[in-house]
């Protein structure tokens, strides 16, 4: 089935420095692929997204590209702020499949 | 105005109890789910509904039991509420139909604390 690797945290940053959190994915389609956070007492928001491959997604200034040969969709950001500490969860849907199968979540703290 | 809602926030139980917890969003998607998280933050799909219909069941003790009276709400019942029940549980909501991506809109989640 569907499956989503992340790498485990936590992560421990200083203000400004570069954040990557790798991802890798199984499946048998053709994936949309997602990145969703949850700040602390909160819900998950959708951070980016991309349904095909060497589709970019980005927003808030994280990036993270659909790579199809390598089934990876790594999330990266040039500096990070305090106000990125959050948790990051990969995900993808399959488009035959209602589900989203969620990675495990990587734990992000930025310290000033 | 909120996308996806969830009451109560916040729910402290003795163990034996019955619970509800109350989603509804005003998205007019056609497909809503509740996840389970547990205390190490993993999500687990628990149910899903496409248009009041029951779609995802997935390995989930019988005392939980959703249900959707219309495609705007989907509430969840648990009988006999046990420790390990304890988590935060989420509510979903996405349109699938029509769409590529299927993005899921969360709510805030409820907190359940089983004592």
């Amino acid at each position: 089935g569907d499956s989503v690797t992340q790498m485990e945290g936590p992560v421990t940053l200083s203000e400004e420095a570069f954040l990557t959190i790798n991802c890798t994915y199984t499946a048998t389609g053709y994936p949309s692929l997602f990145w969703y956070v949850q700040y602390p007492g909160e819900g998950l928001q959708l951070l980016l997204k991309a349904t095909k491959a060497d589709d970019k997604g980005s927003n808030k200034g994280f990036e993270a590209t659909y790579r199809k040969e390598t089934t990876s969709f790594h999330l990266e950001k040039g500096s990070v702020q305090v106000s990125d500490s959050a948790v990051y969860f990969c995900a993808l849907s399959d488009r035959n499949d209602y589900k989203l199968s969620f990675g495990a979540g990587t734990t992000v703290t930025v310290r000033a | 105005d909120t996308a996806v809602s969830q009451t109560p926030k916040y729910l402290v139980t003795q163990m034996g109890n019955d619970k509800s917890i109350k989603c509804e969003q005003n998205l007019g998607h056609d497909t809503m789910y509740w996840y389970k998280q547990d205390s190490k933050k993993f999500l687990k799909i628990m149910f899903s509904y496409n248009n009041k219909e029951l779609i995802i069941n997935e390995t989930v003790p019988n005392r939980f039991s959703p249900k959707s009276p219309d495609k705007a709400h989907l509430n969840l019942h648990i009988n006999s509420l046990e420790l390990g029940d304890s988590a935060v549980y989420f509510c979903a909501s996405s349109q699938t139909t029509g769409l590529v991506s299927r993005e899921q809109f969360f709510g805030p989640g409820t907190r359940l604390t089983v004592l």
